[in-house]
């Protein structure tokens, strides 16, 4: 069956360093997303695509940076990892124009201590 | 600011009774409207949405409501079950977007009491 799958699904880093988080489909959806969960703001979108070399900022983009280089895969990377960062990070994918739903995967719980 | 706003955050009913979750836009360009339900530890899952050209949409024990012009749609399910609980959240797109992103609202945690 098609999916959207997330790794790693916890983990824990350090103020400063780097992280990727990645995010693929098998549905080959155009469209990518990038949103995080945070308690009393609901979901954010932090950076989409609409296809292969495209990449679009959200509403909440500082700090993170993403590359589509194929159809499947839109890999989320925190530049300096900030306490500010530490959420629930859930990528998605949809397909067509507009007026479709978009798929989740199953999240990422991020903490930076 | 917030473009989609459910105002209660939470939301208890009894098993069987109807359930109503509500959410207000205040942005007029939005023309597709989405409920998606999540438990924890997983992901949102789309349940049901709604076309601007309609104001009721329904599916099973879900039925979705759209008030235009006062910027407002519901959720209703009825009868309620101890298994729908779980955080609503209501998501809407706008008529110039394409690729349907999607703005979201803080969410409902609704809880039914067996």
């Amino acid at each position: 069956d098609a999916e959207i799958t997330q790794s790693p699904r916890h983990k824990i880093t350090e103020t400063g360093r780097q992280v990727t988080l990645a995010c693929h489909q098998t549905w080959n959806h155009n469209n990518m997303f990038w949103y995080r969960q945070d308690l009393g703001h609901g979901l954010r979108l932090i950076h989409y695509s609409y296809g292969v070399q495209d990449t679009n900022k959200g509403e909440v983009s500082d700090g993170y940076s993403v590359s589509r280089s194929n159809t499947e895969d839109l890999p989320l990377t925190l530049e300096s990892a900030a306490s500010s960062q530490t959420s629930v990070y859930f990528c998605a994918s949809s397909f067509g124009a507009k007026n479709t739903e978009a798929f989740f995967g199953q999240g990422t719980r991020l903490t930076v201590v | 600011d917030q473009q989609v706003k459910q105002n209660s955050p939470s939301l208890s009913v009894q098993e069987g009774r109807i359930s109503i979750l509500n959410c207000d836009y205040t942005n007029s360009m939005f023309d597709y409207f989405l409920w998606y339900k999540k438990y924890p530890a997983e992901g949102p899952t789309f349940l049901i949405s709604i076309s601007s050209i309609k104001d009721k949409n329904e599916d099973g024990r879900f039925t979705v409501f759209l008030n235009k012009s006062a910027k407002h749609l519901s959720l209703h399910i009825v009868p309620s079950q101890p298994g729908d609980s779980a955080v609503y959240f209501c998501a809407a797109s706008a008529i110039q977007t394409s690729g349907s992103r999607l703005t979201f609202g803080e969410g409902t945690q609704l809880t039914v009491n067996p």
